[in-house]
């Protein structure tokens, strides 16, 4: 089955800096990931989405990368704002369902 | 963006009984949806899926008696927690995705928090 981990489980910043979060997976078949943002007491939030024949993806201040031989990928945050602390979740697909990672908490100070 | 709506939000119940949380999809048909438990400062567990009108799929150690899941709709699916305990306090999150569109359409509800006293 897919297992899907965080390396970090905390992530401090000063607002401004840049903010890359990390996640490995186990699954060599696993051909769709995902980024989430899950703020206290909420469901989670799409971010940003990757498939396994790209190995970048660029959004408004975010980008995912995929590093399929190692089974990794990361996301970036750009100029980090304090409005981006919560708790940011990896996802992979292992058939129809999303299979999470633990997570990182990502806290911006000012 | 779809919208998938949870209800109830927050609840408290007495151990030994059943609560019911509804999962609805307000401007799309879902023809599949996920439910999720989440504990506190954990990731999200993914507990069964379900899909309209057919038998709900378990994940591994999760009770099939003890979580019922109904779809009977394809804008509603009910996750009952039976004779509740204090273990099953949880943060239970659903996720709904509509046919033929990609799982980037798989939307999530707002989560119910239940704490079973």
């Amino acid at each position: 089955g897919e297992s899907v981990g965080l390396h970090l489980p905390t992530l401090s910043v000063q607002e401004g800096d840049n903010s890359i979060i990390n996640c490995a997976y186990s699954n060599s078949a696993s051909d769709y990931f995902i980024w989430y943002k899950q703020e206290s007491g909420k469901g989670p939030q799409f971010i940003i989405d990757i498939r396994s024949n790209m190995d970048k993806r660029q959004g408004q201040r975010v980008t995912v990368l995929l590093n399929k031989t190692v089974k990794h990928l990361s996301l970036q945050i750009a100029a980090t704002q304090p409005g981006d602390s919560a708790v940011y979740f990896c996802a992979a697909l292992a058939g129809t369902a999303l299979i999470f990672g633990k997570g990182t908490t990502l806290s911006v100070s000012s | 963006g779809a919208v998938v709506s949870q209800h109830p939000s927050w609840v408290i119940c007495k151990s030994g009984t059943s609560v019911k949380i509804e999962c609805r999809s307000l401007d799309f048909q879902a023809t599949t949806m996920f439910w999720y438990r989440q504990f506190p400062k954990q990731s999200l567990m993914l507990m069964a899926t379900s899909n309209e009108g057919s038998k709900a799929t378990y994940e591994q150690g999760v009770e099939k008696d003890k979580f019922l899941i109904n779809h009977a709709s394809l804008t509603l699916s009910t996750l009952t927690v039976t004779s509740a305990h204090p273990e099953d306090s949880s943060f239970y999150i659903c996720s709904a995705r509509g046919g033929g569109v990609r799982v980037t359409e798989a939307f999530f509800g707002q989560g119910t928090r239940l704490t079973v006293v």
